[in-house]
């Protein structure tokens, strides 16, 4: 099936640090999906984007969709200790099924 | 508005025993997912529904798990028998259409098997 490389599986950081991660494929995507999801929680989407190349913020957080539309990124400026959670990417063709990677963990130091 | 309600949020069941959670999606909302999240994986879709019929089944292990949506509102996913790897949190999730329609997950149903 279909497989998400998600990295890195863990991050820490200290508060005030930018943060990125990436999401990759062998497949191409025309949906890309970044959610978070806190501890006890279910996912809570973050950003959406539709067409490759495609750029878009939401706050501090910006997401890219890749221009050969096996990848994605997310970056978070200037962290703060609410922050903490797992980030996962998710991707779709069309009508299919969401794909998940398997989740980036964010650690932040005081 | 009103959220993805499920329950119950923890069940500690033996092995080969049964075991049923419940999912009442956002009012409105056609399609109704439900993932199995093990812990240190994302989700993994299992079944989806688009109103009370199945759109795709392809992961659900159909030997021990059911899933049904009568009335194409709320829904239940059972698991007979259990077993030791069905350990997880079961996640169920709706959303207004599909393509671009977002998807809103519930708080999910955390099953441990003992």
């Amino acid at each position: 099936g279909q497989q998400l490389n998600q990295s890195p599986q863990s991050m820490f950081i200290q508060e005030g640090e930018d943060v990125s991660m990436n999401c990759t494929s062998s497949s191409i995507f025309n949906t890309w999906l970044w959610y978070k999801q806190e501890p006890g929680e279910g996912p809570v989407l973050l950003i959406a984007l539709y067409k490759a190349g495609e750029l878009t913020s939401n706050g501090r957080l910006t997401a890219q969709f890749g221009i050969t539309r096996k990848d994605s990124f997310l970056n978070i400026s200037a962290s703060i200790p609410s922050d903490v959670g797992i980030y996962f990417c998710a991707a779709r063709f069309g009508n299919e099924k969401l794909t998940f990677g398997t989740g980036t963990r964010l650690t932040i130091i005081p | 508005e009103a959220g993805v309600a499920q329950s119950p949020r923890y069940k500690i069941i033996e092995k080969r025993q049964s075991v049923a959670f419940w999912c009442n999606p956002i009012s409105g909302h056609a399609t109704l997912y439900w993932y199995q999240q093990i812990l240190g994986q994302g989700p993994k879709l299992l079944i989806q529904f688009q109103n009370n019929g199945v759109v795709d089944d392809s992961q659900l292990p159909k030997d021990r798990f059911s899933a049904e949506r009568l009335k194409g509102v709320d829904s239940t996913l059972k698991i007979q028998p259990a077993k030791l790897e069905d350990s997880a949190v079961y996640l169920c999730a709706s959303s207004a259409g599909q393509a671009r329609n977002t998807i809103y997950f519930g708080e999910g149903s955390w099953l441990t098997v003992v």
